[in-house]
């Protein structure tokens, strides 16, 4: 059974600093893909990583995929109140193009 | 931009009530979803559809069921509500051999 673990389960930080939140499977996945959900919203995908070692980035947010594509990582630089959500990390799954999901990472930025 | 809107924002329905959760893409994707979120446990896949009239059941379809009729539309139907079906309800929907997935805003349904 694939699994994507995510760590932390909650952060909080001040605005400014700087955070690392991971996604981590004994799986191997063709691809991942990172999703902000915001409160009281719907998931909206940030990023889909597909090539071992790749790194993407997407304004103040680095997203990276390992080289055994068993994980991924997300850094945000100078965080914002904006950046506030819950982060899901989510890959393919085995069959007819569902996504196995991450519980997810809850990040809080304090003004 | 994909649109995907779902019929209410907030519903709060009785232990036993029948409950319909409709959910509707403007950008002609094949594949639709419906999951329950709760805090801690994700998104957990109750339903998927690939084409008008196909189901597949995903990890917790147990007193849930669903339809489609027409390509744009996804409904998801609680026969008889419990308490323990209170949760956010997301709907999403994608293309057919696309992984990636467009979401509605969610029904948080309360049952009492």
């Amino acid at each position: 059974t694939q699994l994507l673990e995510q760590s932390p389960q909650f952060l909080s930080i001040q605005e400014g600093e700087n955070l690392t939140v991971y996604c981590n499977s004994s799986s191997v996945f063709s691809s991942l893909q990172w999703y902000r959900q915001e409160p009281g919203e719907g998931p909206v995908l940030l990023v889909t990583v597909v090539t071992g070692g790749e790194v993407k980035k997407l304004k103040r947010l680095t997203f990276q995929f390992g080289d055994a594509r068993k994980d991924s990582s997300l850094h945000i630089t100078a965080a914002q109140p904006g950046d506030t959500g819950l982060y899901l990390c989510a890959g393919e799954g085995a069959s007819n193009y569902q996504l196995i999901w991450g519980a997810g990472t809850k990040l809080i930025i304090k003004p | 931009d994909v649109k995907v809107t779902q019929s209410s924002r907030y519903l709060v329905k009785r232990t036993g009530e029948k409950v319909f959760l409709e959910c509707v893409q403007d950008m002609d994707h094949e594949n639709m979803f419906w999951y329950r979120q709760d805090p801690g446990l994700g998104l957990r896949l109750i339903y998927f559809s690939y084409d008008v009239k196909m189901k597949e059941k995903g990890d917790i379809p147990e007193g849930y069921s669903v339809s489609r009729e027409k390509k744009e539309r996804f409904s998801l139907i609680l026969e008889s509500a419990s308490t323990n079906q209170t949760s956010m309800y997301l709907c999403a929907s994608s293309r057919a051999t696309s992984y990636e997935q467009y979401f509605g805003p969610g029904t948080r349904l309360t049952v009492t």
